[in-house]
Order: structure tokens, then C-alpha cells, then sequence
């Protein structure tokens, strides 16, 4: 199956920096999502980018499907950044709709 | 609002005792799907369905069942749980199995068997 590889795994940053994620993965999709997952648990949908680019507010990211990766960007951090951050693809196909998950990257926000 | 949503966010059981996790969605999504999470594992797909009274096993379906017999809704079914069942549950949606589309996640169940 799809392998999605997430870097880097940890990162702790100074509130206020910048921060790029990285999603790397090993065939064509025609889905791409990233997460982010609050200390509840919860999954909270950041974006929806199979390809192309897309902002939201301090956040944007971009897919470049021919390449096979997509990056994260977070501006100006903030505490209530914190997290895990998941990207999680899908193949189409036989895979019928289901996401493979990378691994996440653990960011902390210090204040 | 459209939304995915899970019912219960809480539950402790104990080993054997039958327990539902119910997942309703309102965006008249035909496929939906059930994934666990846990330390080290990553979320892995247990069941998904493209559409009602269509079901198929994702990758760790063992000890799980679930059913589709409305479009809106897809039960998670813990006959006889066991302790390494203790996990965190996520119910998923989306216009479709094929075509591109977003999926939408609901809150979570945070389960634990004892």
C-alpha cells in the first residue's frame, strides 16, 4: 500500500517563529489532508489539498502531486498551536476511499 | 453545520460486555469509515462503507462489526471486547470512495476495556 512518510517528527519552537511540515508519499493521490489533533484528541481538518496551494490565516500549504510531497506552513506560532499535525492521503482505486496516515509531527509551542 | 458525529466521547467497559459506538453524519456522504488510534500504530482503518447495506473490512477488523442500514449512519460493534480494544475511535465520511473528496472526521470515543 500508499507509504506516507511525515518530517520532522518532533519540533519545538519559540512563540512567534515559523515552522515548515513536511509530507512525503510513495504514489499518486487523489486525496490529501492535513490534521491537526488538539490535546483532546480531536482532529481537526486544516486542509483539503490534493494539489495546488491553499492559505488560511496563519497557516497555508501546498501539494505538489507530480512530486509526491506537500508541505505545512505555520507563521507566527502560537501556544494554542500545539499538537500533532497529520497529513493522511488517499490512493483511489482499490483503496476505496480510505486515508493512510503518516506518523504526525509533535510541535510544542513555547511561550 | 455539517458534521460527523460520535456517540459516546467517553466510555470504560468491562472485558465481554457488548457496547455500540454510534456514528452519525448529515452531509448525505455515501462512504463512511472506522479507524482506531493508538501509541506507536498510527490510525489504521478497522470497516468502511461505500453505501448503504455495503460493508467491507479495512485493516484491523478482527473482534469489530459494524452495519449500514441507513445512508446517515454506521455503528460500531464491540460484541465481546477485550482489553486491546482500549483505544481511540474515529468515525469518517465523505461524498465518495472514488472521486476526490474530503473526508470529515467526528470527535472521537476514548475507549477503555478493563
Amino acid at each position: 500500500g500508499i507509504q506516507v512518510e511525515q518530517s520532522p517528527p518532533d519540533l519545538i519552537l519559540q512563540e512567534g517563529a515559523n515552522s515548515t511540515l513536511r509530507c512525503n508519499f510513495s504514489d499518486s493521490v487523489n486525496n490529501l489532508q492535513w490534521f491537526h489533533q488538539n490535546p483532546w484528541g480531536q482532529l481537526i481538518n486544516l486542509f483539503y489539498i490534493p494539489s495546488g496551494t491553499k492559505q488560511n490565516g496563519r497557516l497555508s500549504a501546498t501539494t505538489v502531486a507530480t512530486e509526491r510531497y506537500s508541505l505545512l506552513y505555520i507563521s507566527s506560532s502560537q501556544t494554542t498551536d500545539s499538537g500533532v499535525y497529520f497529513c493522511a492521503v488517499g490512493a483511489g482505486g482499490t483503496s476505496y476511499g480510505k486515508l493512510t496516515f503518516g506518523q504526525g509531527t509533535i510541535l510544542t509551542v513555547h511561550p | 453545520e455539517a458534521q460527523v458525529t460520535q456517540n459516546p466521547r467517553y466510555l470504560i467497559t468491562v472485558t465481554g460486555k457488548k457496547l455500540t459506538v454510534t456514528c452519525s453524519q448529515n452531509m448525505n456522504h455515501e462512504y463512511m469509515s472506522w479507524y482506531r488510534q493508538d501509541p506507536g500504530l498510527g490510525l489504521r482503518q478497522i470497516y468502511y462503507s461505500m453505501n448503504v447495506e455495503v460493508t467491507d473490512k479495512g485493516d484491523v477488523p478482527e473482534g469489530y462489526k459494524v452495519s449500514r442500514k441507513e445512508k446517515r449512519n454506521f455503528p460500531l460493534i464491540l460484541e465481546s471486547p477485550s482489553p486491546n480494544q482500549t483505544s481511540l475511535y474515529f468515525c469518517a465520511s465523505s461524498l465518495s470512495s472514488q472521486a476526490s473528496s474530503q473526508a470529515f472526521f467526528g470527535q472521537g470515543t476514548r475507549l477503555t476495556v478493563v
